[in-house]
């Protein structure tokens, strides 16, 4: 167990929806980092939040948004879903603002069917 | 913006050394880590250098260089469960989420053969 909790671990669902993608970071960690895994692509950085607050951006489209609350979980929301958005999202959390190294959580597998 | 290459797949032998290489560009470098990722689960730390030269950490090494923007990651008495993928990450520059982000590449998958 790395310290980082990812829920739910697999999500089916269908074109067009709205799934929402949960992250609690390791106890002491201020950094929230959401990357996408799709098959053929590395480990695309999406967002980061650090105490709650956007710290910086990558290639999140806008039809994905996500937040970090004050108890320093943050969640994913993926909406319009289309069949490309089929992926292993992972969510990693570091110490401080970053640094030394990630640890990331066991990822939540989503297809759209 | 930054770019990270390493290759996409390399074979080797149980008991023997692999060598995988990453050369990176970017922009507001602080380091260079590398991670090791099984499939479908989540990558592992394995190792970082900020500064020139070689880390050594049991069977796994990492070599870096920073003005050739190259570096290595050595395994030592493969495993059979070494086979996994091996993902070379630079920490800062703008792709990767700022001073503090990681941009990865797309990962070395190795293969080890009895």
């Amino acid at each position: 167990d790395s310290g980082v909790t990812q829920t739910p671990k697999h999500l089916i669902t269908a074109t067009g929806q709205r799934v929402t993608l949960r992250c609690s970071p390791r106890s002491g960690d201020l950094s929230v980092y959401w990357y996408q895994q799709s098959l053929d692509q590395g480990l695309q950085f999406l967002i980061q939040y650090y105490n709650g607050e956007e710290r910086a951006k990558g290639n999140i489209l806008e039809r994905f948004s996500a937040q970090q609350f004050p108890d320093l979980h943050s969640e994913l929301n993926l909406s319009s879903l289309e069949l490309g958005d089929s992926a292993l999202y992972f969510c990693a959390s570091s110490t401080t603002g970053g640094g030394y190294g990630y640890t990331f959580g066991s990822g939540t597998r989503l297809t759209v069917v | 913006g930054q770019n990270i290459d390493q290759p996409t797949e390399m074979t080797a032998t149980e008991g023997a050394i692999v060598q995988i290489n990453c050369t990176y560009q970017t922009s507001g470098f602080n380091g260079l880590f590398w991670y090791q990722q099984h499939a479908g689960e989540a990558p592992t730390f394995l190792s970082y250098n900020v500064l020139d030269g070689l880390e050594e950490k049991g069977r796994f090494s990492s070599f870096l260089s920073r003005s050739k923007g190259y570096s290595y990651l050595l395994l030592k008495e493969l495993q059979m469960k070494d086979s996994a993928s091996y993902l070379c990450a630079a920490l800062g520059g703008e792709s990767g989420g700022g001073a503090d982000g990681l941009t990865f590449g797309k990962g070395t998958h190795l293969i080890i053969q009895p």
